[in-house]
């Protein structure tokens, strides 16, 4: 099983501050990443897939790159609305697994 | 567009079977690139990826859960289904349904329900 750490656990960000969030593999796992974001009582939802692709509608000041064993989220300037959990995602082997989840919370 | 929406008890008795129905509007459990899959997230923590259905009705399941996990789809109603078997308290989450699409390449887990809450205690 392929084990996704991220770093780190907690995040305290003000809002138009830059956020970086990485996720590391336990092995390689080309650029089969996504990334998603939880909002307390919700559902995740899909920020960006294999490792760098923005998904639909999701605002340009999201952005991913890696690939093989190291990956990371950036969110350009914090908006309010982008306070949550992200969660990493690896589709190379089975079973497929989520990291741990960075929660950016407001400094 | 597609939605998906959880159904199903909310609570169920320890080493009883959870049933719970994913069912599917606005698209096809049974045409497309798509895997239909079940994920769970005990209260307070992570997302575990409990197994997926293919729109041809082949499944996978996670190893650590196979023994009592069946995931099933009803092409006639748009619908797929979980069955866990042999439950604990551990296996008290929030259930999600969720679509994985492969398009041109592997496009991630891009439709999700909003989730169903099971809680397992007798």
């Amino acid at each position: 099983e392929i084990v996704l750490t991220q770093s780190p656990a907690t995040l305290s960000l003000s809002p138009g501050e830059r956020a970086t969030l990485s996720c590391r593999a336990s092995q390689s796992i080309s650029s089969y990443l996504a990334w998603y974001q939880q909002k307390p009582g919700q559902a995740p939802r899909l920020l960006i897939y294999d490792a760098s692709t923005r998904a639909a509608v999701i605002p340009a000041r999201f952005s991913g790159s890696g690939s093989g064993t190291d990956f990371t989220l950036t969110i350009s300037s914090l908006e309010p609305e982008d306070f949550a959990v992200y969660y990493c995602q690896q589709r190379s082997t089975w079973p497929l697994t989520f990291g741990g989840g960075t929660k950016v919370e407001i400094k | 567009q597609v939605q998906l929406q959880e159904s199903g008890p909310g609570l169920v008795k320890p080493s009883e079977t959870l049933s719970l129905t994913c069912t599917v509007s606005g698209g096809s459990v049974g045409s497309g690139t798509y895997y239909w899959n079940w994920i769970r997230q005990p209260p307070g923590k992570g997302l575990e990826w409990i197994g997926y259905v293919y729109s041809s009705g082949s499944t996978k399941y996670n190893p650590s859960l196979q023994s009592r996990v069946t995931i099933s789809a009803d092409t006639s109603k748009d619908r797929f289904s979980l069955r866990l078997s042999s439950v604990t308290a551990a296996d008290t989450a929030v259930y999600y349904c969720a679509r994985e699409s492969w398009g041109s390449g592997w496009r991630g887990l891009d439709v999700w329900g909003r989730g169903t809450t099971v809680t397992v205690s007798s």
